[in-house]
């Protein structure tokens, strides 16, 4: 299972765009990568997964590089709302063995 | 809302005793997969469910052990607690699991366990 490595934390002003990466070096051929976002006290929420290029949903916006070793979460105009643990995630999908394995996440700050 | 409900919501016990979690996943939801999450840290995995049938496990003992019924609902116990139990402990289902997991897991709220 390829691991992760995420900033620890980001700080953010109300409608700025922000940025969070993810390297995931040893990626494999048939990993997808997943990033879920968390509350305090709440359950881990799906938030997007791609496999390469990027891709775009109502909520944020997920680039890959061509190389896949790497992979950048982008929330558009973050509110006070938006502040929260983010995870990305990597594995087989469709693979019996996927287990969706948890890194520490990054905590994201929004400010107003 | 995801439709997973745990219960209980939060409990506490002592060092020795055994308790019981509770998970109730989306109608259809054939897979359960249960983690522990202690402050400030990611969950991590404590093992899975597809079928009724225990489909990986993480690196828990042997004292954590699971079940999931007919109705895909499923039971985390943990046997003879320990301070170190303290933690969140987050259920997840999904629609599709095995061959066709696609990642994509909704979780409950959690059952919080203070061991005191």
């Amino acid at each position: 299972l390829a691991k992760t490595t995420q900033p620890i934390s980001m700080d953010s002003y109300e409608g700025q765009e922000v940025n969070i990466t993810c390297s995931h070096n040893n990626i494999a051929t048939n990993d997808y990568i997943t990033w879920y976002q968390q509350f305090p006290s709440q359950g881990p929420r799906f938030i997007i997964q791609g496999y390469k290029t990027k891709v775009t949903n109502e909520v944020a916006s997920l680039f890959i590089p061509a190389d896949r070793k790497s992979s950048t979460l982008s929330l558009p105009r973050v509110s006070l709302s938006d502040t929260a643990v983010y995870y990305c995630l990597v594995g087989r999908v469709g693979d019996s063995s996927y287990k969706l394995i948890f890194g520490s996440g990054t905590r994201l700050l929004v400010r107003p | 809302e995801t439709g997973v409900t745990q219960s209980p919501t939060h409990l506490i016990k002592t060092r020795g005793q055994q308790v019981t979690l509770r998970c109730s996943s989306q109608s259809g939801h054939n897979t359960v997969s249960w983690y522990q999450q202690a402050l400030g840290q990611g969950p991590q995995f404590i093992f899975q469910y597809y079928r009724e049938e225990e489909n990986g496990r993480g690196n828990f003992p042997p004292r954590f052990s699971g079940l999931q019924f007919p109705n895909y609902s499923s039971e985390l116990n943990v046997n003879a607690l320990e301070l170190d139990d303290s933690a969140l402990y987050l259920c997840a289902s999904s629609p599709r699991g095995g061959g066709e997991n696609t990642g994509e897991l909704f979780f409950g709220e959690g059952s919080r366990l203070t061991v005191l």
